[in-house]
């Protein structure tokens, strides 16, 4: 099955610098790749996502480029805000129908 | 408009016991998934329904299972608990797997 690694684990940035999680997939036929926040305690939730026929989207402070080539997309964060720390994810639907997760990385962003 | 709700929100088992999680999604949505998620090992893909019919299902064993209603309401069951098997289980639906799914709060499963 799809296996999707996510890079890094944990990540601390300064407010207002820019944060860069990136994620690596193995089945070339994978076609939509979400991005998921979880704060402490809550559901995960979808901020962006991304389908193979694009390379970059944007909304307002967050952008996700995906290079279908080398199968890795990323998430970029700018101008972090301390609301921004959380536990991000990333997916990537195979050719089946299981969207797979990876690990996620827990951003932490300080005042 | 209602959100998913999973039921019930906490649950405490014996190991060897058998337990069934239920999850409502949002009205319209006939795409549901099901993931365990345990903090070493993030979100792990269960299965994912679609209209009744299982369309994947992930590497777990035979003691997980599922199923999926006619209104799109679905549940899981774990039979023959392991201490293993303790974690958040999360329900999550959406119109298709590529369009985004919306999860639920999710039901603590502690095994004792």
């Amino acid at each position: 099955g799809e296996n999707v690694e996510q890079h890094p684990s944990t990540l601390s940035v300064q407010e207002g610098d820019s944060a860069v999680i990136k994620c690596t997939y193995s089945d070339s036929a994978s076609n939509y790749f979400p991005w998921y926040k979880q704060e402490l305690g809550k559901r995960p939730q979808l901020i962006i996502d991304i389908r193979s026929n694009v390379g970059e989207k944007k909304d307002q402070r967050i952008a996700v480029t995906l290079n279908k080539t080398a199968k890795h997309f990323s998430l970029h964060i700018t101008e972090t805000q301390p609301e921004d720390s959380a536990v991000y994810f990333c997916a990537a639907k195979d050719s089946g129908y299981a969207l797979n997760f990876g690990k996620g990385t827990s951003l932490l962003v300080t005042p | 408009k209602a959100g998913v709700t999973q039921t019930p929100r906490y649950l405490i088992k014996t190991r060897g016991q058998q337990v069934t999680l239920s999850c409502s999604p949002i009205s319209g949505h006939r795409s549901v998934s099901w993931y365990q998620q345990t903090p070493g090992q993030g979100l792990q893909f269960l299965f994912e329904y679609f209209s009744e019919t299982q369309r994947n299902k992930g590497n777990f064993p035979g003691r997980f299972s599922g199923r999926q209603f006619s209104n799109s309401r679905s549940e899981m069951n774990v039979s023959t608990l392991e201490l293993g098997d303790s974690a958040l289980y999360l329900c999550a639906s959406s119109f298709e797997v590529s369009y985004g799914y919306t999860f639920g709060s999710g039901t603590r499963l502690t095994v004792v």
